[in-house]
């Protein structure tokens, strides 16, 4: 059991590029979340998913875009990567019943830099 | 944004001594509040789960209890371990879209 895994660990990219950082958790989880952690702060929410074919905006949400077409994968993007958004991006998810009853299981991380 | 804090921010004690730190919450539509444990290098892990006024979790040496009309939940350790060093973070959960604090980094010394 893989639990939620994030592709790729690390990145590189250049102002203006653009990629996509994908989530996968194989938990059958109904709730599934994107943050954004930058020195000295918590986790702040980008965006989220309350199911196959929903996104929500969470609390810093602009500069992403992000897409939930199948249950078990959740992908975020970035369209014109800005030195911004240099952070660490943690992927999660949850069982369901709003994210109440049962805790997070987060990803590995993925750490992007821009230059 | 829903204004959810953290205190202390850092806290550095010797082993075997018991600490405890405070999250603050909005007392007002409450929907649950998560305790997780983040090490360096690694993701954040839940400790508890806490739904109900007055809930008191424990597990090994490290407890929790919450007041939701007041608005904070204490996390306590018992007798630290080097171990024991971290990041807590709590996170407000009303209805879905959680709110995580900036943490209490814990360290302790041998």
């Amino acid at each position: 059991n893989a639990g939620v895994t994030q592709t790729p660990k690390f990145r590189v990219l250049k102002t203006g590029q653009s990629m996509t950082l994908l989530c996968a958790q194989d938990m059958n989880h109904e709730y599934m979340y994107w943050y954004r952690q930058d020195p000295g702060m918590g986790l702040r929410l980008i965006h989220y998913s309350v199911g196959e074919g929903t996104t929500a905006k969470g609390e810093v949400p602009d500069g992403y875009n992000v897409s939930r077409l199948k249950k078990q994968n959740f992908l975020l993007g970035l369209e014109s990567a800005a030195p911004s958004q240099t952070s660490v991006y943690f992927c999660a998810s949850t069982m369901g019943n709003r994210g109440r009853d049962t805790e997070a299981f987060f990803g590995q991380g993925t750490r992007l830099t821009v230059v | 944004i829903l204004n959810v804090e953290q205190s202390p921010q850092s806290l550095h004690v010797q082993e075997g001594d018991s600490t405890n730190f405070t999250c603050s919450f909005p007392s007002s539509n409450f929907y649950a509040l998560h305790w997780y444990r983040w090490e360096t290098a690694k993701s954040p892990e839940a400790l508890f789960v806490m739904t109900l006024n007055g809930d008191e979790k424990k597990k090994g040496r490290i407890s929790a209890t919450l007041n939701t009309k007041e608005g904070y939940s204490y996390l306590y350790i018992k007798g630290s371990q080097p171990e024991d060093s971290a990041t807590y973070l709590c996170a407000f959960i009303p209805a879905g879209k959680s709110t995580f604090g900036d943490g209490t980094t814990l360290t302790v010394k041998p």
